[in-house]
């Protein structure tokens, strides 16, 4: 299983263009996860899913879009980027949800927006 | 609200020696509790975590954490570091369909 591979793993942004990073899982897991890591700040949410189809906001979505059309995979669009966008983008999947499942996470995305 | 927070931003410890890296958590019901660890560049791998039953929680690397509920807390522990556990710790919390992290401490060791 290569587990949850993201792409690409570096990017340049100029402020208002448009991206998508790709997250994929092979696990078969339903519930799949968003988040940004800035320094000193952890973690932080961006959107989740529960499922093919189902799309939640976490604590800091504004500025992104996802769907979820397969179990498989979980995009994340960017669009307009702005230089707070500049971040490091982990997508992480899971078999369940209510917490009580271990997440698993891919290697990251760092994106920078000049 | 749910919060997690690591007291300790950075900490560097000998190698050979103890380590203990706290994690006090916010969170009205019984909580899940995990331990992640992520090396330079690398996504977050879990060491261990905590749902009912035994306090006292073993993980990988020889790492354990012990669940406090009257002090909320879930520190992690390992008798004898290496040089190898240089990195980045993050406590979490799961609640509902969501993980709160704490803002991590991170590990140096020194020969």
């Amino acid at each position: 299983n290569a587990g949850v591979t993201q792409t690409p793993k570096f990017r340049i942004l100029k402020i208002g263009q448009s991206m998508t990073l790709q997250c994929a899982q092979d696990m078969n897991h339903n519930y799949m996860y968003w988040y940004r890591q800035d320094p000193g700040m952890g973690l932080k949410l961006i959107y989740y899913s529960v499922g093919a189809g189902i799309t939640d906001k976490g604590e800091v979505p504004n500025g992104y879009n996802v769907s979820r059309s397969t179990t498989e995979d979980f995009p994340l669009r960017l669009e307009l980027a702005a230089p707070s966008q500049t971040s490091v983008y982990f997508c992480a999947s899971s078999y369940g949800g209510h917490g009580g499942y271990e997440q698993y996470f891919g290697p990251g995305t760092r994106l920078t927006v000049t | 609200a749910q919060s997690v927070t690591q007291p300790d931003i950075h900490i560097t410890v000998s190698e050979g020696a103890s380590l203990e890296l706290r994690c006090n958590y916010s969170y009205g019901a019984t909580p899940y509790l995990f331990w992640y660890v992520q090396s330079p560049g690398q996504g977050l791998q879990l060491l261990l975590k905590y749902f009912s039953g035994d306090t006292l929680v073993q993980g990988i690397k020889g790492f354990e954490a012990e669940f406090k509920r009257s002090q909320s807390s879930f520190n992690l522990r390992k008798p004898s570091v290496h040089w190898s556990d240089a990195a980045e710790y993050f406590c979490a919390v799961g609640a509902g369909n969501q993980f709160y992290f704490g803002t991590g401490t991170s590990l140096t060791v020194i020969p």
